[in-house]
């Protein structure tokens, strides 16, 4: 059964480093292309980055300053760090599993306020 | 970057009415579009798939229709439990949502 975790702090002061990890069960992450989608509350959804089976990446053009993403894949987990947070970084991170090139499995997210 | 414009932001149906929404993408997008339905506190859900293809589990009331940059999604019947946020999402290079459509119960 493919399932998809994230985990990571719930609240991140302005400035400082976003990590979030992905934890993923039922494939592999070599086997499948994993991407992270953000949400502001009451907002829409916001395509954050991926990573690729092979373990290249592609970042949202807007946010690939501040990006990185990368996995172990011993663990079968993919990582995310954004780095000088703002407030509008606020939201619900998800990562999703690809099938070939759009997104079938989702995570529950993990809800990261961004605050002083 | 490709932009995707979906409308309407929101939409109020009754319940056995039609809906439709669209989505128009910047550039030929070559059918290269999904749908994902969201509700509340929850994960999105992949209905449909490149423009047209519904996915596994996804009621036969769905459906979607489109080329080039311009794309539908539609719901025949809306029953209680299609009361959600749709996006459409382009995969013909990265990924670009649509902002989103509201549907509520009139």
């Amino acid at each position: 059964q493919v399932r998809l975790k994230e985990s990571g702090p719930r609240l991140v002061q302005p400035s400082q480093t976003l990590s979030v990890t992905c934890t993923v069960s039922g494939f592999s992450v070599t086997s499948y292309h994993v991407s992270w989608v953000r949400q502001p509350p009451g907002k829409g959804l916001e395509w954050v980055g991926a990573i690729w089976k092979g373990g290249s990446t592609d970042y949202n053009s807007a946010l690939k300053s501040r990006l990185s993403i990368s996995r172990d894949t011993s663990k079968n987990q993919v990582f995310l760090k954004m780095n000088s947070l703002q407030t509008d970084d606020t939201g619900t991170y998800y990562c999703a599993k690809h099938y070939g090139y759009y997104f079938d499995y989702w995570g529950q997210g993990v809800m990261v306020t961004v605050s002083s | 970057d490709i932009q995707m414009t979906q409308s309407p932001p929101s939409l109020s149906a009754s319940l056995g009415d039609k809906v439709t929404i669209t989505c128009q993408a910047s550039q030929n997008i070559n059918k290269y579009i999904a749908w994902y339905q969201q509700k509340p506190g929850k994960a999105p859900r992949l209905l449909i798939r490149y423009t047209s293809t519904l996915e596994s589990g996804t009621p036969s009331r769905f459906s979607g229709s489109g080329s080039g940059r311009d794309y539908s999604f539609s719901i025949s019947n809306v029953e209680s439990e299609d009361i959600a946020s749709y996006y459409c999402l382009q995969y013909v290079n990265l990924y670009t949502f649509g902002a989103g459509t509201k549907l509520e119960l009139k």
